[in-house]
């Protein structure tokens, strides 16, 4: 079992739709979670980090991370078609490594 | 923000040949620094951890001698595809961390490689 569970996608959304990006994760020394976004042939962007259960919101975008589910959530208001990108989740109990998901591809549509 | 330059960001080389990638971090230190192997529609796979001013930790399965990692400098990693063959064709990416921060805030672009 990955440490780190993502569904792959594709996921593919009209404009303007609420998006939900899912992670699971087994490790319980996970304690800060993240979520980032990369766009094909380019390195990952970092979007949130959280370290608490429950939400964190920045404009569209809201955290949100169920440690009693080890469930962790990206929420993505009013999706634009420059959202476009695969989301990589990760989380890292405090060390040096960070854990990633495999990546969710999302595809907004006009 | 803070920005993390990788250099190359494409490069075809033939096989047996060595490649040198180079990662900077532009305006902060970078005391740790780490390098990734990414494929297709896959996650990023971490081969090594460098710390500046010593040896690098290599992630379990990762050649050492193969991948070679330098980190001189607060700002500078470089990685080094020695004999680099068709397999190791991939997309290879940096990131950087200042001291005392908790997570890998900055990644570099990503550098395709393409051995032929």
């Amino acid at each position: 079992q990955k440490e780190v569970e993502q569904d792959p996608g594709p996921l593919s959304v009209p404009e303007g739709a609420i998006v939900s990006l899912n992670c699971t994760y087994s490790n319980s020394a996970f304690q800060y979670f993240m979520w980032y976004r990369q766009y094909s042939r380019k390195g990952p962007e970092l979007l949130m980090y959280t370290y608490s259960s429950g939400n964190k919101e920045d404009g569209r975008f809201t955290a949100q991370v169920d440690k009693s589910s080890k469930y962790i959530s990206l929420f993505i208001r009013d999706s634009q078609p420059s959202d476009s990108a695969t989301y990589l989740c990760a989380s890292t109990g405090g060390g040096n490594k960070l854990t990633f998901g495999t990546g969710t591809q999302l595809k907004v549509e006009l | 923000g803070a920005v993390v330059s990788q250099h190359p960001s494409w490069v075809i080389c033939k096989s047996g040949t060595s490649v040198k990638i180079e990662c900077r971090s532009l305006d902060f230190q970078a005391t740790t620094m780490f390098w990734y192997r990414q494929f297709p529609k896959q996650s990023l796979m971490l081969m090594a951890t460098s710390n500046e001013g010593s040896k690098a930790t290599y992630e379990q399965g990762v050649e050492k001698d193969k991948f070679l990692i330098n980190h001189a400098s607060l700002t500078l990693s470089t990685l080094t595809v020695t004999s680099a063959h068709p397999e190791d064709s991939s997309f290879y990416i940096c990131s950087a961390r200042a001291q005392d921060v908790l997570t890998e805030a900055f990644f570099g672009q990503g550098t395709r490689l393409t051995v032929v």
